[in-house]
């Protein structure tokens, strides 16, 4: 059974700074998903990455795969309150990763 | 167009009786997912399913739990002689093409 994980699972960060949020998975695939969910809510999609040097951006959050590696990074750039969420990774539409849980600080 | 509808909402059944769970996917949509996520966790697959046909159900419990997705209607995700071990939000969401989801806003199913 292909595995997700993520790290770090927990990420409490200031206004402001940038991080990076990783998703390892086991076995090669050919499409990641990035999802954001709020406290009690559904989930919403934010990118979908097919190909080996895939790059998304949607304002302060940018998502990379390398297939490769069978790695995909969420970079979050001056990072603001609105951002805080549960951020999960998918491969393909059938494998979660167990979340990342972001927390920004004012 | 409406998005994604999931119902009920909330739901509270006692261990023994069934639960049954509805979605019903954007209009156009013929693929639909189900997935489970417990408290604090993530989302664990549980079936795929195109209009009449379960595509992928190896997610799900060898027993008490069937999903169908009739030609006319929701897609229903049963489960019979609900245990504690059920509680869990349980969502769907839908496609119309591949790499491309929308997520309902769940059914929070709660068994005592």
């Amino acid at each position: 059974e292909l595995k997700v994980e993520q790290n770090p699972l927990f990420l409490s960060m200031q206004e402001g700074k940038n991080y990076t949020i990783y998703c390892n998975y086991s076995t090669t695939s050919d499409r990641l998903y990035w999802y954001r969910q709020d406290p009690g809510k559904s989930l919403e999609s934010l990118f979908v990455l097919l190909s080996n040097g895939a790059v998304k951006q949607e304002g302060r959050l940018m998502a990379s795969l390398d297939t490769k590696a069978r790695l995909s990074t969420l970079h979050i750039t001056a990072a603001v309150h609105d951002l805080s969420a549960t951020y999960f990774c998918a491969v393909e539409e059938f494998y979660f990763g167990t979340g990342t849980s972001l927390t920004v600080i004012p | 167009n409406a998005g994604v509808m999931q119902n009920p909402r909330h739901l509270v059944r006692r261990r023994g009786q069934e639960a049954r769970l509805r979605c019903s996917p954007m209009k156009g949509h013929s693929h639909v997912y189900w997935y489970r996520q417990l408290p604090e966790e993530g989302l664990k697959f549980m079936v795929y399913l195109q209009k009449e046909n379960i595509i992928d159900e190896s997610g799900m419990p060898k027993e008490r739990f069937s999903a169908e997705f009739p030609k006319e209607g929701p897609s229903i995700l049963r489960i019979q002689q609900v245990v504690r071990g059920d509680s869990a939000a349980y969502f769907c969401a839908s496609s119309a093409k591949p790499y491309e989801q929308y997520f309902g806003p769940g059914t929070r199913l709660t068994v005592t």
